[in-house]
C-alpha cells in the first residue's frame, strides 16, 4: 500500500520569498513522485516527476523538489514566489507496478503582495 | 504536449437524471485511463480505472451501477452518473497515461474536469 502526507494544508509567502511545500509518502515499491498544480477552475498540470533518476528533480516555473529515501520526502522548493504560483499543490505517489497514482491531501499556497 | 478533454465542462440536471461525461485524449491513444472525483477543498479521489476493450475496475465504495465506465475506444472513455442525486454533485476529473513530452516517461495527464451540480 502507498500514502501520501501533505504536512500544511495551507502555506502563505510573501512574493519574491522561498516557498517550501512539505510532503511525505510512503510505498511498498521504488515509487514514482509527482508534484501537481491545480489553478482555480483549471485542470492539475505537472510541475515536475522523479523516477529513480536524478534525486533534484527541476520542474517547470522555477520549481524542484527533492528526492530523499531516507527520510521518504519529497518537498517541493522555488526560490521566489511569484503572485501567479499562487494555486493548490498535489504531491501524488505512482506505484511502478502499475498506473495507480495516490494524491495527497493537497496545499494551498498564498502569495501575499 | 500530450492533452486530455472533458466535455461538458459543467452540467446542471435534475435529481433522478442521468448524466454523461466524455473525455478524450487528444493526440494520443490510452488503453487505460482514470476517473477521479473531488470535493471541494479536498484531495483527488481514484474512482475507477477504464480499460479499452473490457471492463472498468472499480475501487472499494464505488458503486459500479451507479457510475457506469465505457472505455469505447482507444481515445474515449465515458463515464455516465446513473438516476444523480445531489450528493453526487462534484468536480470529476479523469487521466490519461501518455509516453514521451517534455517529461518523456510514463506521465498523468489530466483533464480540466467536468463540474457536476444536481439540483
Amino acid at each position: 500500500a502507498q500514502s501520501v502526507t501533505q504536512l500544511d494544508s495551507h502555506v502563505s509567502v510573501s512574493e519574491g520569498t522561498p516557498v517550501l511545500l512539505r510532503c511525505n509518502y510512503s510505498s511498498s515499491y521504488s515509487p514514482s513522485l509527482f508534484w501537481y498544480v491545480q489553478h482555480p477552475n483549471k485542470g492539475l498540470q505537472l510541475l515536475l516527476k522523479y523516477t529513480s533518476a536524478a534525486t533534484l528533480v527541476k520542474g517547470i516555473n522555477g520549481f524542484e523538489a527533492e528526492f530523499k529515501k531516507s527520510e521518504t520526502s519529497f518537498h517541493l522548493t522555488k526560490p521566489s514566489a511569484h503572485m501567479s504560483d499562487a494555486a493548490e499543490y498535489f504531491c501524488v505517489v505512482k506505484d511502478n507496478a502499475g498506473n495507480m497514482l495516490t494524491f495527497g491531501g493537497g496545499t494551498r499556497l498564498m502569495v501575499k503582495p | 504536449g500530450a492533452v486530455v478533454s472533458q466535455h461538458p465542462s459543467w452540467v446542471i440536471c435534475k435529481s433522478g437524471t442521468s448524466v454523461k461525461i466524455e473525455c478524450r485524449s487528444l493526440d494520443f491513444q490510452a488503453t487505460t485511463m482514470f476517473w477521479y472525483r473531488q470535493f471541494p477543498k479536498q484531495s483527488l479521489m481514484l474512482m475507477a480505472t477504464s480499460n479499452e476493450g473490457s471492463k472498468a475496475t472499480y475501487e472499494q465504495g464505488v458503486e459500479k451501477d451507479k457510475f457506469l465506465i465505457n472505455h469505447a475506444s482507444l481515445t474515449l472513455s465515458t463515464l455516465t452518473v446513473t438516476s444523480a442525486h445531489p450528493e453526487d454533485s462534484s468536480f470529476y476529473i479523469c487521466s490519461a497515461p501518455f509516453q514521451g513530452g517534455r517529461f518523456r516517461s510514463d506521465t498523468q495527464y489530466f483533464g480540466p474536469g467536468t463540474r457536476l451540480t444536481v439540483l
